[in-house]
């Protein structure tokens, strides 16, 4: 147990649908971030939360539309994806975004694209 | 660019030792992580180097060089549930996480 959880573990969506992921941490942690993790390739890290306010949004297709509406809760509202978005997509935090701290993921949420 | 390298797989065995390596080149360095993932789990925190030796950490050992851009995790005793992913990661000159593809260990028994 990592304290950050992410629901739903397991997604299936067509092309059209609208879906959101939730994740939330109860570490009292002030960071919170959304990466992609594509079989055999690096993850990679999609949006930064600290204190609330987006820092980072590292060129992530408009199909991913990032919410934070505190420091424990994170979402990620997905339409219109692509096949190619299929992937594990993992959050994480750290107690605040400076970089050289340990991050505590959640197990993810494996996304498949029809 | 930035790269980050480390086998893809490796496969050892119960009771022995294993080292896993990772080259990197990036923009500065102030830092690399492993993390260890089990299939269908969250990464989890091994270690994390900074300055140039071995740290140890019970079964588990990260070595860093700077001047080489070369970091290896050493596994000693090695337990069945030691079959993980095993990912570097290295902080750039702007504290951004460069990640490696991650190392697929498999113990046999």
């Amino acid at each position: 147990e990592t304290g950050v959880t992410q629901t739903p573990r397991h997604l299936v969506m067509g092309m059209t649908n609208k879906k959101s992921l939730k994740c939330e941490q109860h570490l009292g942690h002030n960071a919170m971030y959304w990466y992609k993790q594509s079989a055999k390739k690096p993850l990679e890290l999609m949006f930064v939360y600290n204190f609330k306010e987006q820092t980072e949004n590292n060129s992530v297709p408009s199909r991913f539309s990032p919410e934070c509406p505190n420091s424990s809760h994170l979402f990620l509202h997905l339409h219109t994806l692509q096949p190619e978005d299929s992937a594990l997509y993992l959050c994480a935090s750290s107690q605040d975004r400076q970089g050289n701290e340990k991050l505590f993921f959640g197990s993810g949420t494996q996304l498949s694209v029809l | 660019g930035q790269n980050i390298d480390q086998p893809t797989e490796m496969t050892a065995t119960e009771g022995a030792i294993v080292q896993i390596n990772c080259t990197y080149q990036t923009s500065g360095f102030n830092g690399l992580f492993w993390y260890q993932q089990h299939a269908g789990e969250a990464p989890t925190f091994l270690s994390y180097n900074v300055l140039d030796g071995l740290e140890e950490k019970g079964r588990f050992s990260s070595f860093l060089s700077r001047s080489k851009g070369y970091s290896y995790l050493l596994l000693k005793e090695l337990q069945m549930k030691d079959s993980a992913s095993y990912l570097c990661a290295v902080l750039d000159s702007n504290y951004q996480l460069i990640w490696g593809a991650g190392t697929k260990l498999i113990i046999k028994p």
